[in-house]
């Protein structure tokens, strides 16, 4: 079963204009990640975020998280048509005896219009 | 340095027939991920190795599906008998070890059962 969810589950925004997708999760996590995926490709990862951690910045991507609220969102600022492709939130969660293991949420589907 | 590699690309087989999927992750990474994804849908946690072991393979359809990881390096997933419901894309994954680090993902194998 999948950990997280995103909102909304799909996005279409005008080149420029700023992309913001939400993720909600609900265990304990060590960590949260963002992944892209472009249409019949693999993920490939975007941003990390501790769990003591409340904001980080990566180029044109800005993620925030609250643990206290079990959520996480990811900013794209001044979208281009590149960026159209499917966002997903990865929790990694605690898991004690076993290590560490990464849960995807059902994806953000974002369309850059150009 | 390669990344992950799959192999097969795509792969059509008729309903009760076997199928194999093939995983070489990066040089020097330890954890090895299967991940099944269905279409519009997030990826779904099949199996996770820590070196040779499988550490969790608590969604691991068992009556079908099978794993091995040999020698702790490349992965086989297979499928016997293969049913419709089957259909999706089987994504491996690799990471260098346990906590904070991001997961490489192949381009996946597209499995057909028809």
């Amino acid at each position: 079963s999948q950990q997280g969810e995103e909102d909304p589950q799909a996005l279409s925004i005008q080149e420029g204009e700023n992309a913001t997708m939400n993720c909600s999760y609900k265990t304990s996590i060590n960590n949260l990640q963002w992944y892209r995926q472009n249409s019949g490709r693999g993920l490939v990862h975007l941003i990390l975020i501790r769990s003591n951690e409340r904001e980080k910045h990566s180029g044109r991507l800005r993620v925030t998280l609250d643990t206290s609220k079990k959520s996480s969102s990811l900013l794209i600022t001044a979208s281009r048509a590149a960026d159209t492709a499917s966002y997903f939130c990865a929790t990694d969660a605690v898991q004690y005896f076993t290590g560490n293991q990464f849960y995807f949420g059902t994806g953000t589907s974002l369309t850059v219009i150009p | 340095e390669a990344g992950v590699v799959q192999s097969p690309r795509y792969k059509i087989i008729e309903k009760k027939q076997p199928v194999a999927f093939w995983c070489n992750p990066i040089s020097g990474h330890n954890t090895l991920y299967w991940y099944l994804q269905n279409l519009g849908q997030g990826p779904e946690l099949l199996i996770r190795y820590e070196n040779e072991e499988a550490v969790d393979d608590s969604q691991l359809p068992k009556d079908r599906f099978s794993a091995e990881r040999l020698k702790g390096v490349d992965s086989t997933l297979k499928i016997q008998p293969a049913e419709l419901g089957d259909s999706a894309v089987y994504l491996c994954a690799s990471s260098p070890g346990r906590g904070g680090t991001e997961a490489f993902f192949g381009q996946g194998t597209r499995l057909t059962v028809v």
